[in-house]
């Protein structure tokens, strides 16, 4: 069965660091999502991007944060200077037009 | 925001059937019920969603009041593994993003 996957599956880095996450969604969607989920919280959405832009993105998906599909299979989140508060678990997700979005396994993102 | 209500928590024994109900009383009229599920340390899973008419498929059954003001997602017999926290999404379309609750955290007693 096709799946969403991510690396690394943990990333601890220093504050003020720039941290690349990747993703990998399922071969034939078009639509790809970020969503992110601190410790203990729920889950809240970053950004989605469709055909090659961003379609959407939240208040927490401020000027630190950008997203880019640099070779047709990669998605990625590029946090440029990490904060403290940016410590959470990291998932990529992916649909086609369809109403099911498959999330990966997430990356724990550790700022110290 | 999230647009939905559900308990914090709810509690089944093994093998029995599980209703988690979900309160929605300001859906419009194009947006579908989602439920998603989250076990320990994974991602959310997609577990079922419907527009009007109950669903059923493998995982789970979704029960849709006629007034679609509510929904409840009917897990027929309850294993440890379905031990997760559901949530309860309503969208409207394919493409746009989720916006999760709080959920309702299900355990499994033995």
């Amino acid at each position: 069965e096709p799946e969403v996957t991510q690396t690394p599956s943990h990333q601890v880095t220093q504050m003020g660091q720039e941290v690349i996450l990747r993703c990998v969604p399922i071969s034939n969607h078009l639509y790809f999502y970020w969503y992110r989920q601190i410790l203990g919280q729920k889950v809240e959405f970053l950004v989605s991007f469709y055909n090659n832009e961003i379609s959407e993105k939240s208040e927490i998906f401020d000027d630190q944060f950008s997203v880019e599909r640099p070779d047709g299979s990669n998605f990625t989140l590029k946090i440029r200077s990490t904060k403290l508060e940016d410590s959470a678990m990291y998932f990529c997700a992916s649909s086609d037009e369809s109403n099911e979005q498959f999330f990966g396994p997430g990356t724990r993102l550790t700022v110290l | 925001d999230a647009k939905t209500t559900q308990p914090n928590s709810m509690e089944s024994n093994e093998e029995e059937p599980v209703h988690l109900p979900c309160n929605h009383s300001t859906i419009s009229g194009t947006d579908y019920i989602h439920w998603y599920r989250q076990l320990p340390s994974q991602g959310p899973e997609y577990v079922i969603h419907g527009l009007t008419s109950n669903v059923n498929n493998r995982m789970a059954s979704l029960a849709i009041a006629e007034d679609r003001k509510s929904s409840t997602l009917i897990l027929h017999r309850a294993t440890l593994r379905d031990a997760a926290v559901y949530y309860c999404i309503l969208r409207e379309n394919y493409g746009q993003n989720f916006v999760f609750g709080p959920g309702t955290r299900l355990s499994v007693l033995p």
